[in-house]
């Protein structure tokens, strides 16, 4: 098993460009995650997802939008990159409230 | 407001050394706390999970503890290797229908030869 894959690693964005990050999962998890991990700081809670076709926002959702068409992929979009947005991008999955299996990372720039 | 507190926020220790990171914690209501270990550079990888039930548990050279009274957890690392380098991080999950978790800034430790 993969587990949880990211693409990419790294990205740079100039200011209002868009972009969409991917992840994808091969434990058959139900439940789906994006965080942002500033430096300094906790993980924040993006949006989450409980099942295909399900989504709801976290904490800082503002600036991103996600979609669950399946239950293996959860990417995350970024319209019109603003420097705050500027972080290091975790996905994780879970079998419904259980440990939280996290990707590997996108680590992205907006300048 | 619910928060997840760490100290130290830093650590240097010789290997084969012990160690102790704390973990305060105000989330309510709780379900469980867990302790995550993060690489330079990699997502976190769960270490343990306790429930409000559990004192202790082990995993391998780690050993985390939970005072629920208190609301304190530490996590104690045995006969340290160059490979604990890392930042630890705590998180307690909501008792709520999705469990969010919150989580703390992070020890960062450095395990010097």
């Amino acid at each position: 098993n993969a587990g949880v894959t990211q693409t990419p690693k790294f990205r740079i964005l100039k200011i209002g460009q868009s972009m969409t990050l991917q992840c994808a999962q091969d434990m058959n998890h139900n439940y789906m995650y994006w965080y942002r991990q500033d430096p300094g700081m906790g993980l924040k809670l993006i949006y989450y997802s409980v099942g295909a076709g399900i989504t709801d926002k976290g904490e800082v959702p503002n600036g991103y939008n996600v979609s669950r068409s399946t239950t293996e992929d959860f990417p995350l979009r970024l319209e019109l990159a603003a420097p705050s947005q500027t972080s290091v991008y975790f996905c994780a999955s879970s079998y419904s409230t259980g440990e939280q299996f996290f990707g590997p990372g996108t680590r992205l720039t907006v300048l | 407001k619910n928060q997840v507190e760490q100290s130290p926020q830093s650590l240097i220790i010789l290997e084969g050394k012990n160690c102790t990171l704390q973990c305060n914690y105000t989330v309510s209501p709780f379900s469980n706390l867990r302790w995550y270990k993060q690489d330079t550079g990699r997502g976190p990888v769960s270490l343990t999970i306790m429930t409000f039930s559990e004192n202790t548990k082990s995993n391998g050279r780690y050993t985390a503890t939970l005072d629920a009274d208190t609301k304190q957890s530490s996590l104690h690392i045995t006969a340290s290797q160059l490979s604990d380098s890392a930042s630890y991080i705590c998180v307690v999950s909501e008792n709520t229908g999705f469990q969010k978790l919150v989580f703390g800034t992070g020890t960062r430790l450095l395990v010097s030869p």
